[in-house]
């Protein structure tokens, strides 16, 4: 079935560090890739999203390339805060599926000064 | 415009006990969802809906019961708590499926114990 598959965490960095946070997904059909962010005590977040291949997502800073050739999504920001400590999880959805997403297992960020 | 909220943020019950969790959005959306989060395992699909009157089970559908009798409320209950049902779990609401998928918009969570 329709899965994904994040890099384990958790991963620390020091401030202003290149962040690359990995994901590659199985699915039928043609997903939609999606970047969620959790901080902590809040619900999830969407980050930033792309709906086909070689589309690429960007949100504050982050981006996420769609690649079908790698199956891959991988999240990158080229210098993390503290406030971007956060849970980041991956995810897919197959259109006509009634919006079902599937979300990887998430991975922990932390940003220290 | 307050979003996905989400009705307790926190409860213990007893093994076997009742609750219902309330999920209310006020985005008009058609479609809402109830996912539980566990360390790990990522978000898990419990039940969702595609409209009012309507329910469908998702990944983990057994021991929860879901409500749509409104469009901006959906209700996940639990007939009979058992401490593996232990999770947070987050509402979460999208527009109409249109063939491009939706982005859903999370509720804060509620947290569940159950001893």
């Amino acid at each position: 079935g329709d899965s994904v598959t994040q890099m384990e965490g958790p991963v620390t960095l020091s401030e202003e560090a290149f962040l690359t946070i990995n994901c590659t997904y199985t699915a039928t059909g043609y997903p939609s890739l999606f970047w969620y962010v959790q901080y902590p005590g809040e619900g999830l977040q969407l980050l930033l999203k792309a709906t086909k291949a070689d589309d690429k997502g960007s949100n504050k800073g982050f981006e996420a390339t769609y690649r079908k050739e790698t199956t891959s999504f991988h999240l990158e920001k080229g210098s993390v805060q503290v406030s971007d400590s956060a849970v980041y999880f991956c995810a897919l959805s197959v259109p006509y599926n009634n919006n079902d997403m599937r979300f990887g297992a998430g991975t922990r960020l932390t940003v220290k000064p | 415009n307050a979003g996905v909220t989400q009705t307790p943020k926190f409860r213990v019950l007893k093994t076997g006990q009742s609750m219902t969790l309330l999920c209310a959005q006020d985005m008009n959306h058609e479609y809402m969802y109830w996912y539980r989060q566990d360390p790990g395992m990522g978000l898990r699909l419990i039940h969702y809906s595609v409209g009012e009157g309507t329910t469908a089970k998702g990944e983990v559908p057994d021991g929860y019961n879901v409500s749509r009798l409104k469009k901006q409320n959906f209700l996940l209950g639990l007939e009979s708590a058992a401490p593996s049902q232990t999770s947070v779990y987050f509402c979460a609401s999208s527009q109409t499926e249109t063939g491009v998928t939706e982005t859903q918009y999370f509720g804060p969570g509620t947290r569940l114990l159950v001893l």
